[in-house]
């Protein structure tokens, strides 16, 4: 398709496991980002690639968070030992503009991740 | 800390009528707003957005009105669609920031 692709769309799993989501961004879109989002919440931003690299890292909570895009293309966002308080929407969106100061992001539909 | 705040969780219209949504933030350094808009399972979806040069961006059946001084934004959706009905969220980006900020979104049901 033409849009920004996430997978799983649903994910469950233990505290304490290892998990990888995946994003497939707009071919050609040189940035691409990612947010969380939880209940009742807006999208939170946790990191942004322009091309392979992270530019911004910031909003990452803790080291048990880690995002690659190792070709500047598909992005993983890895958390390791996970915690209920994971539990969310984790939404990946790219841009065409490298920055997003002034262009919009097309957002994927997101991986819902729920931690028992 | 939350700097672009929507106050309202949920705002019900009837078709044809106005809907007004609101957007506040706290950060002086935002000089670039957007809306977006969406549907249940899917991304949020572009809708307009507006520079800190203007005071006003309309497209369509949507304006938004940006004031400045009171650090206030307001999305106008006239006349309102039974279609409209989903989740708004206004953002806002600084020139210095690769972040985007969003507030936790105002839901909007448009009845028939």
């Amino acid at each position: 398709g033409a849009g920004v692709s996430q997978t799983p769309s649903n994910k469950v799993t233990e505290k304490g496991k290892y998990v990888e989501l995946r994003c497939d961004p707009i071919s050609g879109h040189t940035a691409l980002y990612w947010y969380r989002q939880s209940l009742g919440q807006g999208p939170e931003f946790l990191i942004y690639f322009q091309g392979t690299g992270a530019a911004d890292d910031s909003g990452l909570p803790n080291d048990r968070f880690f995002a690659v895009r190792p070709e500047g293309s598909v992005s993983t966002l890895k958390i390791q030992r996970t915690e209920r308080g994971d539990s969310a929407v984790y939404l990946c969106a790219s841009s065409l503009n490298p920055t997003v100061h002034t262009g919009e992001l097309f957002f994927g539909e997101g991986s819902r991740l729920t931690v028992l | 800390d939350q700097q672009v705040k929507q106050n309202s969780p949920s705002l019900s219209v009837q078709e044809g009528r106005i809907s007004i949504l609101n957007c506040d933030y706290t950060n002086s350094m935002f000089d670039y707003f957007l809306w977006y808009k969406k549907y249940p399972a899917e991304g949020p979806t572009f809708l307009i957005s507006i520079s800190s040069i203007k005071d006003k961006n309309e497209d369509g059946r949507f304006t938004v009105f940006l004031n400045k001084s009171a650090k206030h934004l307001s999305l106008h959706i006239v006349p309102s669609q039974p279609g409209d009905s989903a989740v708004y969220f206004c953002a806002a980006s600084a020139r210095d920031n690769n972040d985007m900020r969003f507030g936790a979104g105002t839901r909007l049901t448009v009845k028939p």
